[in-house]
């Protein structure tokens, strides 16, 4: 599985938009780069994921760059209820080598 | 729709002790998988299931069993629990088959261990 670099914290201001950078040099041609939070003692949620194309929902936006080595994800208006721990995950969308294998993500902190 | 079920929410083992925790989902899911998470680190995969009676090894599968006899249900197993497994466990979902649009991975809200 392709491995993924995030920073260990950013922090944003409240109303902002708060745009959190993710590394995968490695990723091969069938993996997706999904995007997940933790907020405070739950359960992860799921947010977004994309193969090549940038992608949009209610949550967030996925920007990935043209080589697929890197992507952004990009929430448009931060509030404080986005502080949370954001994982970057590189995985095949199916089939029996498909996991889902966290790192640290990044803690990112919205201030007032 | 009650999505990812665990159970228990809490447990307290004595060292030695065995205990089965218990996840189950109602969305038809192919895919399932055990996580747990210490203080400070992110979710570490102990085992994953891409169909009902699959399983496989996840990063930290020492010390654990699974099982997953029908297709809603996947349980982990401490044979001999041990103080190194206090932990908070979390179960997962995903579709993942055939002509699937998505992957995501829905989370049940974790259970929290201690063993002393």
């Amino acid at each position: 599985d392709a491995k993924t670099t995030q920073p260990p914290s950013m922090d944003c201001a409240e109303g902002r938009a708060a745009n959190l950078p993710c590394n995968h040099s490695t990723i091969s041609g069938n993996e997706y780069v999904y995007w997940y939070r933790q907020i405070h003692s739950q359960g992860p949620q799921y947010i977004i994921h994309g193969l090549k194309n940038n992608e949009t929902n209610e949550m967030a936006s996925l920007i990935i760059t043209e080589d697929r080595k890197s992507s952004t994800l990009i929430l448009p208006h931060a509030t404080l209820r986005d502080t949370a721990v954001y994982y970057c995950i590189v995985t095949p969308r199916a089939g029996s080598n498909y996991k889902l294998t966290f790192g640290k993500g990044t803690l990112l902190t919205v201030n007032p | 729709n009650a999505g990812v079920t665990q159970t228990p929410k809490f447990r307290v083992l004595k060292t030695g002790q065995s205990m089965t925790l218990l996840c189950a989902q109602d969305m038809n899911h192919e895919y399932m998988y055990w996580y747990r998470q210490d203080p400070g680190m992110g979710l570490r995969l102990i085992h994953y299931s891409v169909g009902e009676g699959t399983t496989a090894k996840g990063e930290v599968p020492d010390g654990y069993n699974v099982s997953r006899l029908k297709k809603q249900n996947f349980l982990l197993g401490l044979e001999s629990a041990a103080p190194s497994q206090t932990s908070v466990y979390f179960c997962a979902s995903s579709y993942g088959g055939k002509g699937s649009l998505t992957t995501e991975a829905f989370f049940g809200q974790g259970t929290r261990l201690t063993v002393v």
